[in-house]
């Protein structure tokens, strides 16, 4: 059973910019989560995917969008970057129906300078 | 609004001590509640579900909704488990506290 991947590690912008963040579901999950965790904070919820449509939203601006591929894999998209987007994004994946447990990945770390 | 309060940023015990882990929510339904766990440098992960009422790793937690508490306990803390605690709520998205930094001294 393969984990929760996610790429790149580590990035680094400059405001204004757009950068987009990847992730790969765990094997057998349908459903993909996307959160940002602030430095000394909790993870906060941006959206969540299943079966490639959007189906839950936090409150983020619309700058923040995101994919799911027929793969169940997913990406955020982050656009107009600000500093205060600089945050570790963690991707969850779940079994939508029949499972409860979300599964992370390893985060990746944005800093917008 | 729903909520996740866990007062505490860092506790510290000595191993052997007991543990307790506070968080308080906020939700006027039938909440289902979680704690998560991330060890140094891996991943979060589930610790434990509310509703499956077991007890992993030497902790459990009862969900109390007259105080609406859901706060993680452990008779006899371990060095291992020096960790950062996140209490969430699951609203088909988590809702997390803050977190915990949970530290054991030798």
């Amino acid at each position: 059973e393969t984990g929760v991947t996610q790429s790149p590690t580590h990035l680094i912008k400059t405001r204004g910019q757009q950068v987009t963040l990847r992730c790969s579901s765990q094997s057998g999950h349908n459903t993909v989560s996307w959160y940002q965790q602030a430095l000394g904070q909790g993870p906060q919820f941006i959206f969540q995917y299943y079966r490639e449509e959007e189906n839950g939203r936090g409150n983020f601006p619309p700058r923040f969008s995101g994919l799911q591929f027929p793969n169940y894999s997913s990406e955020l998209n982050v656009n107009a970057l600000e500093l205060d987007d600089s945050a570790l994004y963690l991707c969850a994946s779940r079994q939508q129906g029949t499972g409860y447990e979300q599964y992370f990945g390893p985060g990746t770390r944005l800093t917008v300078t | 609004a729903q909520r996740v309060t866990q007062p505490e940023k860092l506790l510290s015990v000595f191993k052997g001590a007991p543990v307790e882990l506070k968080c308080n929510y906020s939700y006027s339904g039938s909440p289902e509640l979680f704690w998560y766990v991330q060890y140094s440098r891996q991943r979060l992960q589930l610790l434990l579900r509310h509703i499956s009422r077991e007890s992993i790793k030497g902790f459990t937690a009862d969900l109390n909704k007259g105080e609406t508490s859901f706060h993680l306990k452990k008779p006899f803390a371990q060095e291992e488990d020096s960790a950062m605690y996140y209490c969430a709520l699951n609203l088909n998205k988590l809702v997390f506290g803050a977190g915990t930094i949970l530290r054991v001294k030798s």
